[in-house]
């Protein structure tokens, strides 16, 4: 499968401080880049979709400047998270799908866990 | 709204036994179906997907689809205590983005 990285994989942090992730597709290009959230013990939850050179579309509660995504290329999209609290603790992972249509299946980064103290 | 439903688990089967993972979906216009595997702490890592009818055998995972009865699963055959994970289905949305509905995952349990 296609391969997606994330950095960093681990981030702590004091309230109120942002928070930038990066999300990399290594071997493909991902037209579409796709950011989720998921709390222990929880689903995924998709909090944006984004196109390269498009802003993201947001899913209904997702703050969107709360949450800043960037999609400069097809290869990278950022998602900042700005004055982060307690409650933005979470694991972040983002997933990279290639090319057009409705059947292409999504790849997965490792994640990125942050801690808001 | 497009649902996806699993049972939650956990679904405990004995070494070299076959691991019957289930999921059903409300959208009956949803095309593609992804089953992903998911390790405590770590990100989903996709395992299958199937578009027809019938079913996908990949080495010892089988996908199973009806889209009629709107259900699809996933067959583990001889479970290793590796296969111990949280699978999560997901279903194609047609609308906007494509973007994929997500199970909450049935955690599996292998025990040696």
């Amino acid at each position: 499968g296609a391969v997606v990285s994330q950095h960093p994989s681990r981030v702590i942090c004091k309230s109120g401080t942002s928070v930038k992730i990066e999300c990399r597709s290594l071997d493909f290009q991902a037209t579409t880049m796709f950011w989720y959230r998921q709390f222990p013990k929880q689903s995924l939850m998709l909090m944006a979709t984004s196109n390269e050179g498009s802003k993201a579309t947001y899913e209904q509660g997702v703050e969107k400047d709360k949450f800043l995504i960037n999609h400069a290329s097809l290869t990278l999209s950022t998602l900042t998270v700005t004055s982060a609290h307690p409650e933005d603790s979470s694991f972040y992972i983002c997933s990279g799908r290639a090319g057009l249509g409705n059947l292409g299946e999504q790849f997965f980064g490792p994640g990125t866990r942050l801690t808001v103290l | 709204q497009k649902e996806v439903e699993q049972n939650s688990g956990p679904l405990s089967v004995p070494e070299g036994a076959i691991a019957s993972l289930n999921c059903t979906y409300s959208d009956r216009g949803s095309q593609s179906f992804f089953w992903y595997r998911q390790y405590s702490g770590k990100s989903p890592e996709l395992i299958m997907f199937i578009y027809s009818n019938g079913d996908k055998e990949d080495g010892r995972f089988t996908a199973q689809l009806n889209k009629a009865s709107q259900y699809v699963s996933l067959l583990i055959r001889d479970s290793q205590p590796s296969d111990s994970a949280t699978y999560l289905c997901a279903v194609n949305s047609r609308s906007g983005y494509s973007t994929l509905t997500f199970g909450k995952g049935t955690m599996l349990l292998v025990s040696p």
